[in-house]
């Protein structure tokens, strides 16, 4: 599985947009861009997913560089309820659907 | 449907002693899978079934540790002769084996060994 990375921690304002990095330089060309968030004492909750074209959904949106080796997860207003471990995940479209996470971002939202 | 559900929530117990936790699927989801995560991990992965067909096992399941999917519907997962390192979170989740949907979790049961 190709790897991601992602940087440890980041510190976001409240209301404020958040910009959650991910470098995937050996992507492959059938893998798609997962993100999931872990809250604390919580299972993973899937956010949002995408192949090429930028994707937005009630959560967040995804861009996606367009070499495909990059990708960045966007909230757009962060809330105190948005602190979470986010995790981007790349998965096979021929693979069993099984996650191989990193150790994510962990994100910090300041009143 | 409430979601994935796991049972017990936490589970004390001591060195040698066998677990067994349960994991309740989305019912109309095929493909179950368990997860273990370690305090500042991400979740890695251990086992997954297609209905009641164990198709994978991650060499971190060792011989020790024993899955189940009987009836395709709930999944259980049994640790034998339980060790400290087995101390941590399972969490079960669960999804449609169509291409890249996504995975639902259950909030995961959190062992101790003492």
């Amino acid at each position: 599985d190709a790897k991601t990375t992602q940087p440890n921690s980041m510190e976001s304002n409240e209301e404020e947009p958040v910009h959650l990095p991910c470098n995937h330089s050996t992507i492959s060309g059938t893998d798609y861009i997962h993100w999931y968030r872990q809250l604390p004492s919580q299972g993973p909750e899937y956010v949002i997913h995408g192949l090429t074209s930028n994707v937005n959904n009630r959560m967040a949106s995804l861009a996606i560089a367009e070499d495909r080796k990059s990708s960045t997860l966007i909230l757009h207003r962060a809330t105190l309820r948005d602190a979470a471990v986010y995790y981007c995940i790349l998965r096979a479209t021929s693979n069993t659907g099984k996650l191989i996470f990193g150790q994510g971002t962990t994100l910090q939202v300041k009143p | 449907d409430t979601g994935v559900s796991q049972n017990p929530r936490h589970k004390i117990t001591k060195r040698g002693q066998n677990v067994t936790f349960r994991c309740d699927p989305i019912s109309e989801h095929n493909r179950l899978y368990w997860y273990r995560q370690t305090l500042g991990q991400g979740p890695e992965f251990l086992t997954y079934f297609q209905n009641e067909a164990q198709l994978e096992k991650s060499r971190l399941l060792s011989d020790r540790f024993s899955a189940e999917r009987p009836k395709g519907s709930f999944s259980t997962l049994e640790i034998q002769r339980t060790e400290q390192g087995d101390s941590a979170m399972y969490l079960c989740a669960s999804s449609f084996a169509t291409r890249n949907t996504e995975a639902f979790f259950g909030q995961g049961t959190r062992l101790t060994v003492v």
